[in-house]
């Protein structure tokens, strides 16, 4: 059973950058896409990106020009840089495994593994 | 597009039958894939492919799609399945992009 535990911490200050690492455990990393997802407080979910264990990356077009998302593999971790953070970026965040699948228009990833979460507040 | 809109909320009895809609443009090129998020948890696949479940979800809950919209129903729903429900889709933008609706909240009465 594939694990998932991120760490990083749960306060950032607005304009600085925010910074989560996920562990996965019991399970390979390869051949996944490994997944950011965040949930405002009393809101959906919303996709972050995503970075393929060989490290090509896809990130939500709202957020691509402050996301960074690199990969470890050598350590089986994974983390998320989001930059100049403000207060709409209070969420939990959540990381997630992805498995891709083919139908008839093309190819993406569910994603059947993911973290208690995280909730990450921006203040000052 | 790369929106998909669902109804806030949804009732149904206990023991009856319950369908969830999610329409968007990108429904007539990806199936859709469905989460369920019981209150202060984290979500876990129901459905992925329009219509396969994963091991340990149980077969009461199926999806289907028509044209621009995927539907997951319940099937004698439980108390249990009092959560929010969110339909997942691939953004037809050209990106590797993927897109979530806004949720419905299931209630069983």
């Amino acid at each position: 059973q594939v694990q998932l535990q991120e760490s990083g911490p749960g306060l950032v200050k607005p304009s600085e950058t925010l910074s989560l690492t996920c562990s996965v455990s019991d399970g390979s990393i390869s051949n996944y896409y490994w997944n950011w997802i965040r949930q405002s407080p009393g809101k959906g979910l919303e996709w972050i990106g995503y970075i393929y264990y060989s490290g090509s990356t896809s990130y939500n077009p709202s957020l691509k020009t402050r996301v960074t998302i690199s990969i470890d593999t050598s350590k089986n971790q994974f983390s998320l840089k989001l930059s100049s953070v403000t207060a709409a970026d209070t969420a939990v965040y959540y990381c997630a495994r992805g498995t891709q699948f083919c139908s008839g228009g093309g190819c993406y990833p569910f994603f059947d593994y993911w973290d208690q979460g995280s909730l990450v507040t921006v203040s000052s | 597009s790369s929106e998909l809109t669902q109804d806030p909320t949804v009732s149904v009895a206990l023991g009856q039958t319950v369908r969830i809609t999610c329409q968007g443009d990108s429904l007539r090129t990806y199936h859709a894939t469905w989460y369920q998020q019981r209150p202060g948890q984290a979500p876990i696949l129901v459905i992925y492919d329009k219509n396969n479940r994963p091991s340990g979800i149980p077969d009461r809950f199926s999806g289907s799609s028509s044209g621009n919209t995927a539907s997951l129903t319940i099937t004698g729903a439980l108390a249990e399945d009092e959560a929010d429900y969110y339909c997942s889709s691939r953004d037809t933008s050209g990106n590797h992009v993927v897109v979530f609706g806004g949720g419905t909240k299931v209630t069983v009465l």
